[in-house]
């Protein structure tokens, strides 16, 4: 049974359009975190999530909003696409102060056209 | 500011040949130091960790990585490479225990040929 679950697993959406990227683990972890991987930048950290509260955001951008409904839940939403948002984005999850390896989900891979 | 660095895009080997695969890393301090795997149209996975005690460290499949704090290095190695581990290969590096940021290199894509 797969462990962190990221949805859809593919996305296509249009420019200036908005879409949420679903990410539920089932690791028991406290943390979360969202990361992009493109062509320019192989892996590129975005934000991560303690207790869900918001710990570190690495994007310039605020077209780019985590949201946690609930403890094992990391959502990303974009707004006005763009293009150059075209990416794989990855969840990750572990548990926190305790020097353990971060777990990845399968990706959601998002084109804009 | 941190970094990590991962000088060869692309290494290819033969199946059975040896391997190594560089990682260097610019701290002050000892980071955490980590390698992970990506197979093909999958998330990444960890092989491996390293943080004190004996510099070399083992980890799945084989894989093995000697931390150097001379050199600022923690490169990977494989005795006999399959073909199953060709991959992208990410060295990554996090400044303490609470892994709010890891701090991941630009990655190593390994084929290993038959």
């Amino acid at each position: 049974d797969p462990k962190i679950i990221q949805k859809p697993k593919y996305l296509v959406a249009v420019t200036g359009s908005e879409k949420i990227l679903i990410c539920e683990q089932y690791l028991g972890h406290n943390a979360m975190y969202w990361y992009r991987q493109s062509a320019k930048k192989p892996l590129e950290f975005m934000f991560s999530y303690s207790y869900q509260k918001l710990m570190d955001n690495q994007t310039a951008s605020s077209r780019f909003q985590p949201q946690s409904s609930k403890k094992n839940h990391l959502d990303l939403q974009i707004t006005a696409l763009k293009p150059d948002d075209s990416a794989t984005y990855f969840c990750a999850s572990s548990l926190r102060d305790s020097y353990a390896e971060q777990f990845f989900g399968p990706g959601t891979r998002l084109t804009v056209l | 500011a941190q970094s990590v660095t991962q000088p060869d895009a692309r290494v290819t080997v033969s199946e059975g040949a040896s391997l190594q695969l560089r990682c260097k890393y610019s701290y002050s301090a000892t980071p955490y130091l980590f390698w992970y795997v990506q197979y093909p149209r999958q998330g990444l996975q960890m092989l491996l960790k390293y943080y004190s005690g004996d510099p070399v460290v083992q980890g799945v499949n084989g894989f093995e990585a000697e931390f150097s704090k001379s050199d600022s290095s923690f490169h990977l190695r494989k005795a006999s490479v399959h073909w199953s581990d060709s991959a992208v290969y990410f060295c990554a590096v996090s400044l303490s225990s609470n892994t709010d940021k890891v701090v991941f290199g630009t990655g190593t894509r390994l084929q290993v040929s038959p």
